[in-house]
């Protein structure tokens, strides 16, 4: 059974950067897409965008001047940057093994509570 | 903001059907499959239904998905009270080359 866990700094200031990382278990990070997906206290889920296993990505155009996805096949693991992050990037980041490019995820982390506060 | 639309709500006793529309265009739901995600409070969304109307193992029979031009509906039989959940349609926008998710639905067993 596939199983994600996203880690990393769950309160990040105004204008710096939330960096998060994504460690896939129970099967390999290979031959998949994985997927960012985000969503605001109370609200509906935004998709940040994804990366295959060979590093290709794809970002969601509203946010695309400041993300940066990377992945490491030796770890099994991706991560999500966003830069000059504000209050409006508040969110629940889950991360989830995509099975086209976009078309749909069948396996999600459990969700990580990123608040951005001074 | 959300390109596909869903009704805020839907609402039914035990045992009946609800059926829960999301609302999309030609660049979306009219050209891509749709997937449909259950959320139940306080955790992360579960795929229920993908291209349009296929059943990952281990999900009951009784919901059901499917798709016509630029609309898609989630239908869910047998209500019962742990269906209790938020649920989202989801595509491909290929127009605007990204993921899409539908503005969610509250599903209240009466």
């Amino acid at each position: 059974q596939v199983q994600l866990q996203e880690s990393g700094p769950g309160l990040v200031k105004p204008s710096e950067t939330l960096s998060l990382t994504c460690t896939v278990s129970g099967g390999s990070i290979s031959n998949y897409y994985w997927s960012w997906i985000r969503q605001p206290p109370g609200k509906g889920l935004e998709w940040i965008g994804y990366i295959y296993y060979r590093g290709n990505t794809n970002y969601n155009p509203s946010l695309k001047s400041r993300v940066t996805m990377s992945v490491d096949t030796s770890k099994n693991q991706f991560s999500l940057k966003l830069t000059s992050v504000t209050a409006a990037d508040t969110a629940v980041y889950y991360c989830a093994r995509d099975l086209g490019s976009g078309s749909y995820c069948d396996y999600w982390g459990q969700g990580m509570l990123v608040t951005v506060s001074s | 903001q959300s390109v596909l639309t869903q009704p805020p709500s839907v609402s039914a006793a035990p045992g009946q059907k609800v059926t829960i529309s999301c609302s999309g265009s030609s660049s979306n739901i009219g050209d891509n499959y749709v997937s449909w995600y259950q959320q139940l409070p306080g955790t992360a969304p579960k795929l229920l239904i993908y291209d349009n109307n296929k059943r990952p193992s281990g999900i009951p029979d009784r919901f059901s998905g499917s798709k016509s031009a630029t609309s898609a509906t989630l239908a869910i039989a047998g209500l019962q009270t742990g269906d209790e959940a938020d649920y989202y349609c989801g595509t491909w926008d290929s127009s605007l080359s990204v993921g899409v998710f539908g503005t969610g639905t509250k599903v209240t067993v009466l």
